[in-house]
């Protein structure tokens, strides 16, 4: 595709109910991020896929959150039982091996 | 792991007024990228530049990656370059690679 697209762009939910985020790459890029923005703060790096590498997990913020992607496509990240401070701006980045960034629009997660 | 530090956290300018934000990081990198946050939360690549200089317009850029730091110059600035200005940095630590974002400086022109 012509860029990075993420869905939905706006979620509400309350807490305690599972969400589930999309991300599809720009066409042919092998790496794909995931990253959480709170409200007026920095990029918390999540989760990292190269290839068929086994991902990078340990950014993770807890266990309820978990991240798969298919191939060099689309990939999904879940937030299971949500909590209010789950709250932020998920974004998804792609790229060529390790070289140039290229970011999503992010979706924008409320839980109340 | 790597840490990344900006500077100034937040700058004010007159409209025309040149301006240098810094970008310190504490390993070696093979990855550093400059962007722009604007209002609306888009973030817009500048520079993917993990040594030398570039230019664009009125923007450019110069990392030296063997004292770990890069800078981004604006010149003549304009109201639309208002936003956040993030410098992240990609290495591998541990064996795992890992890509930071700094925390970022707000210019309000």
């Amino acid at each position: 595709g012509a860029g990075v697209s993420q869905s939905p762009s706006n979620k509400v939910t309350e807490k305690g109910k599972d969400v589930e985020l999309r991300c599809d790459p720009i066409s042919g890029h092998t790496a794909l991020y995931w990253y959480r923005q709170r409200l007026g703060q920095g990029l918390e790096f999540l989760i990292y896929f190269q290839g068929n590498s086994a991902p990078d997990k340990s950014g993770l913020p807890s266990d309820r959150f978990s991240a798969e992607r298919t191939g060099e496509s689309v990939s999904t990240l879940t937030i299971q039982r949500t909590q209010q401070e789950d709250s932020a701006v998920y974004l998804c980045a792609s790229s060529y091996g390790l070289a140039e960034q290229y970011f999503g629009p992010g979706t924008r997660l409320t839980v109340l | 792991g790597i840490q990344v530090e900006q500077s100034p956290p937040d700058l004010i300018l007159q409209e025309g007024a040149n301006s240098t934000l810094r970008c310190n990081f504490s390993d070696s990198v093979n990855n550093l990228q400059w962007f722009h946050q604007n209002p609306w939360g888009q973030l817009i690549n500048l520079f993917y530049i993990p040594s030398g200089t570039k230019q664009n317009g009125r923007l450019s850029a110069t990392t030296v990656a063997t004292e770990r730091y890069s800078l981004l110059y604006i010149s003549s600035s304009q109201t639309t370059d208002s936003g956040v200005y993030f410098c992240a940095v990609g290495g591998s630590t541990s064996g795992t690679y890992k890509y930071i974002f700094g925390t970022g400086t707000r210019l309000k022109v």
